[in-house]
């Protein structure tokens, strides 16, 4: 397994335009995390899955950002109507939860950037 | 709430000398902690984590951090920095892994 994969790595899109980003987990993996971080900020969480179920929303999340994860292996991020504000790089991380909190492992990110 | 404070922006030290990072956090019970690592253009990587039991928790590349409940504290700690430990370090805590805003570590050889 070559660990988390994203796709694509960079995107840039004109304001007013949907984007998507695509996150494969770790196979074994039942947990699916998304993060958004800007230059010189830590990670900020977005949204999580146990399988498929999505089982927390940030409250700064907006209506224009959605997740899936239909069959509880990959996952897409779709931001719709981006604005400037959205640009920033989005990370997606994988984890075995047994119960207890797994180590995440992270992606290499999707770079945003909206002009 | 869930909540991460890390009050140093920026740190400096000389390599050889010894090193602390502090973390206080928010949070409603037994909290799950880590410190993870980002070096410039690659990827996060955990350092170590703590969920129960022994406070003094050790970690890779030297690091170990001490949990204490009365102050709400996590902070990292490394006895003689390596001029490869500069990087940006981010305390995170809870199920959601909600992370702090980072401090960076600059080495001066």
């Amino acid at each position: 397994d070559t660990g988390v994969s994203q796709d694509p790595r960079h995107k840039i899109t004109k304001r007013g335009q949907n984007v998507t980003f695509r996150c494969d987990p770790i196979s074994e993996h039942n947990r699916l995390y998304w993060y958004r971080q800007t230059l010189g900020q830590g990670p900020e969480f977005l949204t999580y899955f146990q399988n498929e179920a999505q089982l927390e929303k940030s409250r700064l999340l907006s209506d224009r950002f959605s997740a899936e994860r239909p069959k509880g292996s990959f996952s897409t991020l779709e931001i719709q109507r981006t604005e400037q504000g959205d640009s920033a790089m989005y990370l997606c991380a994988s984890s075995w939860d047994r119960g207890i909190v797994g180590e995440l492992f992270f992606g290499e990110g999707s770079r945003l950037t909206v002009l | 709430a869930q909540s991460v404070t890390q009050p140093d922006i920026h740190i400096t030290v000389s390599e050889g000398a010894s090193l602390e990072l502090r973390c206080n956090y928010s949070y409603g019970a037994t909290p799950y902690l880590f410190w993870y690592v980002q070096s410039p253009g690659q990827g996060l990587q955990l350092l170590l984590k703590y969920f129960s039991g022994d406070t003094l928790v050790q970690g890779i590349k030297g690091f170990e951090a001490e949990f204490k409940r009365s102050q709400s504290s996590f902070n990292l700690r490394k006895p003689s920095v390596h001029w490869s430990d500069a990087a940006e370090y981010f305390c995170a805590v809870g199920n959601q892994f909600y992370f702090g805003t980072g401090t960076s570590l600059t080495v001066i050889p």
